[in-house]
């Protein structure tokens, strides 16, 4: 079984300041993890992705994510937010013990205030 | 590259009527998926092609939904009747393939078709 959970649904950050998105897993086996963003009236975007190999991952935009397996987090940072930004961002994790598919968490919206 | 096509892009109906969208994955993907995002929520998976079986359709509601991918290439998904519910994005994606545990595949998605059911 696996499952995916974002701590918070909205998140306000002013531009030039950290963003810090929350995403909790639970997996019975090594994950997959992914971080995909979503601009108002789009398809998912893949931001970045953890495959086992490092710990810290980069991504695209400036956003990375650090995979901490005895916290089991994989949580998505970038060091200052831009207008851009504001997006909606979904974790979401897969392995081989749930056939390879892809399970979402619930999203956070990030607003970017000027 | 020409992404994940997706048509129409916006639907309106009146439950109980039916509805169907079409899918056109990235070429030579042989994994489709049909997910359900509903407003406010993450998407969940309804159903997930290799080339045109059914690998998982488990989430599918199969009373009111059917999806197929006859040629193993594009794939129409539709939904007779309708219910309130059942108002949410609908989201094709794809991917080179699914199987095996080195496979860490990204999904490309397309934009989406919005059902509004009143």
């Amino acid at each position: 079984a696996q499952s995916v959970t974002q701590l918070g649904s909205h998140v306000s950050v002013s531009e030039g300041a950290l963003v810090l998105l929350r995403c909790n897993y639970s997996s019975s086996v090594p994950p997959y993890l992914f971080w995909y963003v979503q601009y108002p009236n789009q398809g998912l975007q893949l931001l970045l992705k953890y495959t086992s190999a490092a710990t810290l991952v980069k991504g695209i935009n400036g956003f990375e994510a650090e995979f901490k397996k005895s916290e089991t987090s994989f949580h998505l940072t970038k060091p200052s937010a831009h207008m851009s930004d504001a997006a909606e961002y979904f974790c979401a994790v897969k392995n081989l013990a749930a056939g390879n598919k892809l399970t979402f968490g619930g999203g956070t919206r990030v607003l970017v205030k000027p | 590259e020409a992404g994940v096509a997706q048509s129409p892009r916006y639907k309106i109906i009146e439950k109980r009527q039916s509805v169907a969208f079409w899918c056109n994955p990235i070429s030579g993907h042989a994994t489709l998926y049909w997910y359900q995002q509903i407003l406010g929520q993450g998407p969940k998976l309804l159903i997930q092609f290799q080339n045109n079986g059914v690998v998982d359709d488990s989430q599918l509601p199969k009373d009111r939904f059917s999806a197929e991918r006859l040629k193993g290439v594009d794939s129409t998904l539709k939904i007779q009747p309708a219910k309130l519910e059942d108002s949410a994005v609908y989201l094709c994606a794809s991917s080179l393939r699914t199987s095996g545990h080195s496979n860490t595949g990204e999904l490309f998605f397309g934009e989406g078709s919005r059902l509004t059911v009143l």
